[in-house]
């Protein structure tokens, strides 16, 4: 089955540029979204289709997607970027048809 | 504006079944999907599976197929998830969230949650 694999964790300054990594085998050929979550709330979508941002969603969010990677990043990081981020696709040879990575925790230190 | 609001807590004893109900407003119930996603305490995300609110047909994850169904009522725009044989390891918060096409896109907005809990 199609596994996409994140770092548990990323920390960075206020103000500094993030960046979260979501890995997948010839990932560059999917449509990848991202979600926020922020302790005891429901996941928020802040980047789809790779690189769109919702409506509502800060310019400092931004997606990219080639090869075997795709990227979110957060520029000029706030303290209320804290939470988890989730990325996410579609595999239909996968048992799970809609498949997430693990999550990874980011931190502004 | 869109919203999908879901049930209250449940607490359940293995074996038992729990039915968890997500109301959908300003949209076109209809035109879009809903999928179902759990997550374990602090754990991550898991698609359970997908259901067109237009012609109720479903798609579910293998590891749960003859344990789950999920349907739709139209006239009261609500989505359902039953899950039967509750076992501990189904403990999590269940979210309901609106997709646009099966195979394919996003998930947007998010059911605020129902917290299923199965002890004895």
């Amino acid at each position: 089955s199609y596994v996409l694999t994140q770092p548990p964790s990323v920390s960075v300054a206020p103000g500094q540029t993030a960046r979260i990594t979501c890995g997948g085998n010839n990932i560059g050929s999917k449509s990848v979204h991202w979600y926020q979550q922020k302790p005891g709330q429901a996941p928020v979508l802040v980047v789809y289709d790779d690189s769109d941002r919702p409506s509502g969603i800060p310019e400092r969010f931004s997606g990219s997607n080639s090869g075997n990677t795709a990227t979110l990043t957060i520029s000029r990081v706030e303290a209320g970027d804290e939470a988890d981020y989730y990325c996410q696709v579609w595999d239909s040879s996968s048992d799970h048809h809609v498949v997430f990575g693990g999550g990874t925790k980011l931190t502004v230190l | 504006q869109v919203q999908l609001v879901q049930s209250g807590a449940e607490v359940k004893k293995p074996g038992a079944s729990v039915k968890v109900s997500c109301k959908a407003s300003g949209y076109t119930f209809t035109s879009y999907g809903i999928t179902w996603v759990r997550q374990a305490p602090g754990q991550g995300l898991e698609w359970m599976g997908w259901i067109s609110a237009y012609n109720g047909n479903t798609n579910y994850a293998q590891k749960l197929q003859g344990r789950v169904t999920m349907t739709t009522d139209t006239s009261t725009t609500t989505a359902y998830m039953e899950l039967r044989s509750l076992r501990s390891d189904d403990t999590a918060v269940y979210y309901c969230a609106r997709g646009y096409s099966y195979g394919s896109g996003w998930f947007d907005p998010w059911g605020q949650g129902t917290l299923v809990t199965v002890s004895s």
